[in-house]
C-alpha cells in the first residue's frame, strides 16, 4: 500500500515553461485536492475533486488546471510557470467515514 | 486567506514538558484538525475534533475546543525529542474536506 505519491520530488522551471505534477492514490479515496505551502505558512487549497470526472476550485486555483479521469490520479498543471508559482505542493486524499487528510510527500517546485 | 492564527509562532521547551499551542478561526466550522509535518515532509494527521465535541485526547495528545470563542488547544504531554516539528490546525467549515489551515507553530523539544 503505497498510499499517496507524488512525482517528481524536485523541479526546477524556467518562467514560462509548463509541467504537470503528478499525484496518485491507492486508498480508493473519493476526494483529492492540492495544496501550495509557502516558506513560513500554512497550506491554501488549490483545486479539489470529488470523485473522477468532478473537480472544482480552491482558494488559489489561477495559473493551475486540473482533470480527474479516474479515482486514482490527479494532476495538477502549471500552463506557463511565474515565479510566484515557486513552492512546495502538496495532493492529498479523503473519503469513506473519514474526514481526515492524507498527505503525499510534496514537490518541491523553483521558476526561475 | 488563512482561516486560522496559531499561537506562538514557535515554541522551544525542555523534553519531558507540556507543550500547549493555540488555535484561533474566523467562521463557523464542521470540524478542527491538528496535523503535525516535520521538517521537508508532508502533512501527518494527528486529531480531528467536531464542532459539537469540547475535548478529545489521543495518547499524549489533548485538543480542546471552545466554539463560542472560535478556539482550540492541543496540549502535547510529556514532550520527546521526535515531537519536534511544525503543528498546524486546519477547519473544515462544511465537512466537505476543504481545509482552510493556519500558519502553524514551530515546536522544538530540546533534550
Amino acid at each position: 500500500n503505497a498510499g499517496v505519491t507524488q512525482t517528481p520530488k524536485f523541479q526546477v522551471l524556467k518562467t514560462g515553461q509548463s509541467m504537470t505534477l503528478q499525484c496518485a492514490q491507492d486508498m480508493n479515496h473519493e476526494y483529492m485536492s492540492w495544496y501550495r505551502q509557502d516558506p513560513g505558512m500554512g497550506l491554501r487549497l488549490i483545486h479539489y475533486s470529488v470523485g473522477a470526472g468532478i473537480t472544482d476550485q480552491g482558494e488559489v486555483p489561477n495559473g493551475y488546471n486540473v482533470s480527474r479521469s479516474t479515482t486514482e490520479d490527479f494532476p495538477l498543471r502549471l500552463l506557463s510557470a511565474a515565479p510566484s508559482q515557486t513552492s512546495v505542493y502538496f495532493c492529498a486524499t479523503g473519503g469513506g467515514n473519514e474526514d481526515t487528510q492524507y498527505f503525499g510527500p510534496g514537490t518541491r517546485l523553483t521558476v526561475l | 486567506s488563512q482561516q486560522g492564527e496559531e499561537d506562538p509562532q514557535a515554541l522551544s521547551i525542555q523534553e519531558g514538558e507540556n507543550a500547549t499551542m493555540n488555535c484561533s478561526y474566523k467562521t463557523s466550522i464542521n470540524n478542527l484538525q491538528w496535523y503535525r509535518q516535520n521538517s521537508g515532509r508532508g502533512l501527518v494527521h494527528l486529531i480531528l475534533i467536531r464542532s459539537n465535541e469540547r475535548e478529545k485526547h489521543s495518547g499524549r495528545l489533548r485538543v480542546t475546543l471552545d466554539t463560542s470563542k472560535k478556539s482550540s488547544s492541543l496540549l502535547i504531554t510529556a514532550s520527546r525529542a521526535a515531537d519536534t516539528a511544525s503543528y498546524f490546525c486546519a477547519t473544515d467549515e462544511e465537512g466537505a474536506q476543504k481545509l482552510v489551515f493556519g500558519q502553524g507553530t514551530r515546536l522544538t523539544i530540546n533534550p
